[in-house]
This record gives C-alpha cells, structure tokens and sequence, in this order.
C-alpha cells in the first residue's frame, strides 16, 4: 500500500515565478491537507480539500491556491514567489469520518522549493 | 488562542530513557500528536492520544497528558541512535472540524553512542 506521494522532491525557482507542486494521497484516504515547513520551524497549516473544495484556510496570502481532482489528488499553486517562500511543503492525506470529522493525517517526505 | 511550544534540544546516551516535553494552550484541544521528523524527510506519526487520557503506551513510546496544566511528555525507553530527529508535538482542537494541526517548533533529539 503506497503511501502519501509527492513532487517533485525538489524545486529551484527564481523571484516572480510560478510553481506547482503535486500529491497523491494514501490508499483510501479523501482529504488533502498542506503545510509549509520553513526551515527550523514546525509546520504550518495552509489549506484542506475534500471533494474537491477548499474546507478550510490557514494565514496565507491568495498568491497559495490549491486544487484538488475527482481521484483525491491535489496540487498546490504558489504565484509571484517571494524568497519567504523558500520552504518543505508537505501534504497530508486522512479519511473523513461519518459526521464530517477529519481522522488522523499521515504526511508525504515534502518538496524542498527553493526561491533564488 | 492556538500555540504550542516546544524545548528546542535534547541530548541523551543511548540505552537512557528521552523525556520530551510539549505545553499548548488551547484548552479545546481534541487529540494531541507526537511525529518524528528525520534529516530531509517527511514527517512520520508516532503515536497520538486523545484528550480524555492520561497515559498511553505503545512498546518504546508512552505519552503522558496532563490536561489540567495543558502539558504534554513523550518518553522513549532504551534510546538508539536511529532515534536522533527532531520531534513535534502537534494539537488538534474542538472547533477545527477539518483536523487542522498546530504544530511546536519541534525538538531535536541526540543520541550518543
């Protein structure tokens, strides 16, 4: 059973520049988490989708937009990158219990974007 | 408000027993997660207990939660190397519906051969 995938495993952009980066979620599961992980810090929680809406929004700029296809996986879209950008994005994929609660997130190795 | 905070390092012997440490303040909290963090990887769930526990053991692991001091522990029997990573403790609260996790800024943890 695969688990949470991503990529690329790294990035390199320049100021200006648009990225996409891509998750596949584990086996079973339908919602997609990401977090921003900068360097030193714990991580930070940007935005979840489950049936391919946003649910809910952390404290991030709009320039962070994310989508997320009909088999569960998701893709995170960052605009106008700022070198503050430069980070470990991680997504996290957990099952929706009954009742609308997320279960336990489990989280992919990350893509290291670098903003030069 | 939503905070957690961690002790930023921790240095033990193997074979010694690693306490680590976690303090949030949101009274609300729901579950509580340990995750490992090693160098240039994702994060890996260790264990998490739910809010109306005060101890949970699982072979190496027991977490410890005293709710009254909102205050978290993590301890790890008989350390190894292969334990040396930095540790997050990470809460989930009442109102997030979205399992929305707040994380410490993590504790890095060194073992000594």
């Amino acid at each position: 059973d695969a688990g949470v995938t991503q990529s690329p495993t790294h990035l390199i952009k320049t100021r200006g520049q648009q990225v996409t980066l891509r998750c596949s979620p584990k086996s079973g599961h339908d919602t997609v988490s990401w977090y921003q992980q900068a360097l030193g810090q714990g991580p930070q929680f940007i935005f979840q989708y489950y049936e391919e809406e946003e649910r809910q929004r952390g404290n991030f700029p709009d320039r962070f937009s994310g989508h997320q296809f009909p088999n569960y996986s998701s893709e995170l879209n960052v605009n106008a990158l700022l070198l503050g950008d430069s980070a470990l994005y991680l997504c996290a994929s957990s099952p929706l219990r009954p009742g609308g609660a997320t279960d336990t997130q489990y989280f992919g190795p990350g893509t290291r974007l670098t903003v030069l | 408000g939503e905070d957690v905070e961690q002790s930023l390092f921790l240095s033990v012997r193997e074979g010694d027993s690693s306490v680590i440490n976690c303090t949030y303040t949101d009274s609300s909290s729901t579950y509580l997660y340990w995750y490992k963090q090693e160098p240039g990887a994702g994060l890996q769930l260790l264990t998490y207990i739910f809010s109306n526990m005060d101890m949970k053991q699982d072979q190496r692991l027991t977490v410890l939660l005293n709710k009254k001091d909102k205050h978290l522990s993590l301890r790890i029997a008989d350390t190894q190397t292969g334990d040396s990573a930095i540790y997050f403790c990470a809460e989930r609260t009442l109102s997030s519906n979205t399992g929305k996790l707040i994380f410490g800024q993590g504790t890095t943890l060194q073992v000594k051969p």
